[in-house]
């Protein structure tokens, strides 16, 4: 089955700690993308990878970070100094080219205490 | 900068009718428009995705439309089913922005038995 996977599902950290989302793709997609939803908001764009080894900020970048070390993968971290960090968070990944339709992730809903 | 608007907020309507969602944006220069469904707690399922040279799309009972000159689309739902109770969201991709795409904050939808 080919897909995009989120783990965890939830994820409970306290305040001050780094935490990593993780997001798997088995689409063959060469882009990647994670999005914050907050209730009553919609989507945001935090960050976005076209190809290996590169990666662009989003909307609302600041106090994350990303890394694209393999195709496959797109690991978000959030860190201490994202202000509101409680969230749910989606992973998506786009393609083919010139079709550019994005797929997205089960998501992970981050709780910060 | 692209803003997408999704109107009614929340429809609530009785099984077996059809019914239509809205969805509006600013700029006309885009690459595509997609409608995705979201159950609470979930991430998002891609239902239709609409170039910008096609006029509609269908999928079962569902159709799409778009009107780029207007800046409008619309997601028709023909005999609407408790099944189909979810947030329906909207998305343009736009030319200028290589492959990101810019959200309604969606139509939360209750189909009633």
């Amino acid at each position: 089955d080919g897909g995009i996977t989120q783990s965890p599902k939830y994820l409970f950290r306290k305040e001050g700690q780094n935490v990593t989302l993780s997001c798997e793709q088995n689409l063959n997609h060469d882009a990647m993308y994670w999005y914050r939803q907050d209730p009553g908001q919609g989507l945001r764009l935090i960050y976005y990878s076209q190809i290996v080894n590169d990666f662009q900020k989003g909307d609302i970048a600041e106090g994350y970070s990303v890394s694209r070390e393999k195709k496959e993968s797109f690991p978000l971290t959030v860190t201490s100094a994202q202000k509101n960090p409680t969230a749910f968070y989606l992973c998506a990944s786009s393609g083919p080219r010139g079709v550019y339709e994005q797929y997205f992730g089960p998501g992970t809903r981050l709780t910060v205490t | 900068k692209q803003e997408v608007t999704q109107i009614p907020a929340a429809l609530s309507v009785p099984e077996g009718e059809n019914l239509v969602l809205n969805c509006s944006f600013t700029d006309s220069a885009i690459y595509n428009l997609q409608w995705f469904r979201q159950d609470p707690g979930k991430g998002l399922t891609s239902l239709l995705l609409i170039q910008s040279s096609q006029r509609e799309q269908t999928s079962g009972r569902l159709n799409a439309s778009l009107d780029k000159s207007s800046g409008r689309s619309t997601l028709y739902i023909a005999a609407s089913q408790p099944g189909d109770s979810a947030t329906y969201l909207c998305a343009v991709l736009e030319k200028s922005s290589g492959d990101k795409l810019t959200f309604g904050t969606g139509t939360r939808l209750a189909v009633r038995p």
